[in-house]
């Protein structure tokens, strides 16, 4: 069975500091990978999505970056936080081909201070 | 206007109560529908598609009608179990848009 893993489950970071968040994602191959972020009292955002190893998607300009190194492992990244980047991060992984069905990991609830 | 609207709520009822949610999408060409289910500070999980004809799952029934381009999710004979945010999902190409979602709250 396919199962995804994030990590850490909270993160607490000053402004200016850098970011790194990993998913990755067991049982299955190829799959399409994406990053969305929930702020407070706002819907889950798509920040980045991904079809194949190194082909990244960016879907808001931001202070965010995204990289996938390996077939199932996501990397989300800042070099320098901003107050505004607080939020609920959720990795999500779907089958090649299509985003008809998201499996999310348990998410990352970053605070930047 | 925003491409995923709902109705942020909360819906308060009490257990056995019949409740509905809608959402509307503003791009016509959305290609699919689904509904997804969010408990405070977890992952959302699909709670079911939504397809042209109506289609039903248990206690959830779930309506598309592309000409108004609005989703509607009836939930029958509420459970305490229910309480959740709800949220409307539209797909198009690759990617998919979420509401905001409608928090139920479900009483005793």
């Amino acid at each position: 069975s396919q199962t995804i893993h994030q990590w850490p489950a909270t993160l607490v970071q000053p402004v200016g500091s850098p970011l790194s968040l990993e998913c990755t994602v067991e049982g299955t191959s190829n799959p399409n990978l994406y990053w969305y972020r929930q702020a407070a009292g706002r819907g889950l955002q798509l920040l980045f999505y991904s079809v194949g190893i190194g082909q990244i998607s960016s879907e808001v300009p931001q202070n965010l970056s995204a990289s996938r190194p390996q077939d199932r492992q996501f990397i989300l990244s800042s070099k320098k936080l901003l107050l505004s980047d607080s939020g609920f991060y959720l990795c999500a992984w779907s089958r090649p081909g299509t985003a008809e069905k998201l499996f999310f990991g348990s998410g990352t609830q970053l605070s930047v201070l | 206007r925003k491409e995923v609207e709902q109705d942020p709520g909360p819906f308060n009822v009490p257990e056995g109560a019949t409740v509905a949610f809608n959402c509307t999408y503003s791009n016509s060409a959305s290609q699919s529908f689904f509904w997804y289910r969010q408990d405070c500070r977890k992952e959302p999980k699909l709670l079911m598609s939504v397809y042209s004809s109506g289609n039903e799952d248990g206690r959830f029934t779930a309506q598309l009608n592309r000409a108004s381009q609005y989703i509607s999710l009836l939930i029958r004979d509420s459970k305490l179990s229910d309480s959740a945010t709800y949220l409307c999902v539209v797909k198009r190409y690759s990617t998919l848009t979420f509401g905001k979602g409608t928090m139920l709250l479900v009483s005793p």
